[in-house]
């Protein structure tokens, strides 16, 4: 069980430049999130999936896009980065049998570096 | 909107000794959940211990334990017996509704021998 896994771990980015996050968890869990992490202001959600097939904005959502693409996999997409994106990013998913009691687990984050 | 507040953004102790890590938050639903989890250097975020409002007792795991006032909507945690290891950031989290997690900015603990 590898739990969530995201890609990649580091990532430097041009103003403009365009990129996606790429997460997957193997614990057959019904709902998936992005986070962004800035120093002092604890994590924040971006957008999340409910379930396969649904996706909704959170509370940080300007400048991204999301897509579930199935049951295991929810990607993160910046179409033109901006220095304000600099940031860490953490995927979480939840739900099921390995979370009743509706804990989140996260992937290990990545850090982006928008110059 | 839930908000969730850690007063204290830097504390300190000893091996063995116990400290306590402060926690508000503030949600208007009936039903929700409350978790501290811990985020060494590393970054990975661990769950450390879960609490739900229906329950009175506070939760226990090892030597983490909370104080859940729920009027007060209070939700701290001890440490006791600290050990080196447990150096790191401690976020508190509340959840509600669908399932999103509301952070607080954190508490960076640190632990000196």
């Amino acid at each position: 069980n590898a739990g969530v896994t995201q890609t990649p771990k580091f990532q430097v980015l041009k103003t403009g430049q365009s990129m996606t996050l790429q997460c997957a968890q193997d614990m057959n869990h019904n709902s998936m999130y992005w986070y962004r992490q800035d120093p002092g202001m604890g994590l924040r959600l971006i957008y999340y999936s409910a379930s396969e097939g649904t996706t909704d904005k959170g509370e940080v959502p300007n400048g991204y896009n999301v897509s579930r693409l199935n049951k295991r996999e929810f990607s993160l997409r910046l179409e033109s980065a901006a220095p304000s994106q600099t940031s860490v990013y953490f995927c979480a998913s939840r739900g099921g049998a390995y979370s009743p009691y509706n804990e989140q687990f996260f992937g290990p984050g990545t850090r982006l570096t928008v110059l | 909107a839930q908000t969730v507040t850690q007063s204290q953004p830097e504390m300190s102790v000893q091996e063995a000794e116990t400290v306590t890590l402060s926690c508000t938050y503030d949600t208007s639903e009936s039903d929700y959940y409350l978790f501290w989890y811990k985020q060494p250097p590393s970054r990975q975020m661990i769950l450390v211990i879960r609490q739900e409002a229906y329950k009175q007792q506070n939760a226990t795991e090892n030597r983490f334990s909370v104080n859940f006032q729920k009027a007060a909507k209070s939700f701290s945690l001890k440490i006791s017996d600290s050990q080196l290891g447990d150096a790191a950031m401690y976020f508190c989290a509340s959840l509600t509704g669908y399932s999103t997690l509301t952070f607080g900015k954190g508490t960076m603990l640190l632990v000196s021998p």
